[in-house]
């Protein structure tokens, strides 16, 4: 099915252990985002891209790097893992030529 | 800081109409409301969006005041399928800009059989 997929779909590490999530699109949309939602809240976004081989911080980039590996791919890296960083992560994409995003379902993520 | 209020929670009977309202006093003159709900801990799913008219899809509709400061998200005929967290968002033109969608926590909808 066409859409967003994300790996793994479920993770636990270690404090300060690293990790990558994966985000692959395949409806050749321009922008992805990463998002984090910690539970009973909203999500919060954690770095975009606007387009392939460009990267920006959101609100809370603190602790997380990304790449822009080609138009398909983003990925989400922690560095050295932290229990605050136990959360759920999405990632989601757009098109610019309509205005809904479309999510991932989601990498459920936590640190010991 | 998310830029609208909702309620934290509403009940709907099934089969009636959900009306979920949305205030965002400070939405400037380029900006859109968009809403969107989440199903249990699926990832967001886009309903729909508008600038300053009443909007309609095969999802829902979207009442949009004339001064723009409230709107409120109408599902016709709720479905046990529609309980879920719904998201109001007000943004910029998606299309032309990166403006970053901002979640707040949103209303929690239980529809009751």
């Amino acid at each position: 099915n066409a859409g967003v997929t994300q790996t793994p779909k479920f993770q636990v590490l270690k404090t300060g252990q690293s990790m990558t999530l994966q985000c692959a699109q395949d409806m050749n949309h321009n922008s992805m985002y990463w998002y984090r939602q910690d539970p009973g809240m909203g999500l919060r976004l954690i770095y975009y891209s606007a387009s392939e081989g460009t990267t920006d911080k959101g609100e809370v980039p603190n602790g997380y790097n990304v790449s822009r590996l080609n138009k398909r791919e983003f990925s989400l890296r922690l560095e050295s893992a932290a229990p605050s960083q136990t959360s759920v992560y999405f990632c989601a994409t757009n098109p610019w030529e309509s205005y809904g995003y479309t999510f991932g379902s989601g990498t459920r993520l936590t640190v010991v | 800081d998310a830029k609208t209020t909702q309620p934290p929670s509403m009940d709907c009977a099934e089969g009636r109409a959900a009306n979920l309202p949305c205030n965002h006093s400070t939405i400037s003159g380029n900006e859109y409301v968009y809403w969107y709900r989440q199903i249990h801990s699926q990832g967001p799913q886009y309903i729909i969006h508008g600038l300053k008219n009443n909007e309609t899809n095969e999802m829902a509709s979207l009442i949009i005041t004339e001064d723009r400061k409230s709107s409120t998200l109408i599902l016709p005929h709720a479905t046990l399928r529609d309980t879920a967290v719904y998201y109001c968002i007000v943004s910029g033109d998606l299309k032309t800009s990166y403006d970053k969608v901002i979640f707040g926590p949103g209303t929690s909808l239980s529809v009751i059989p």
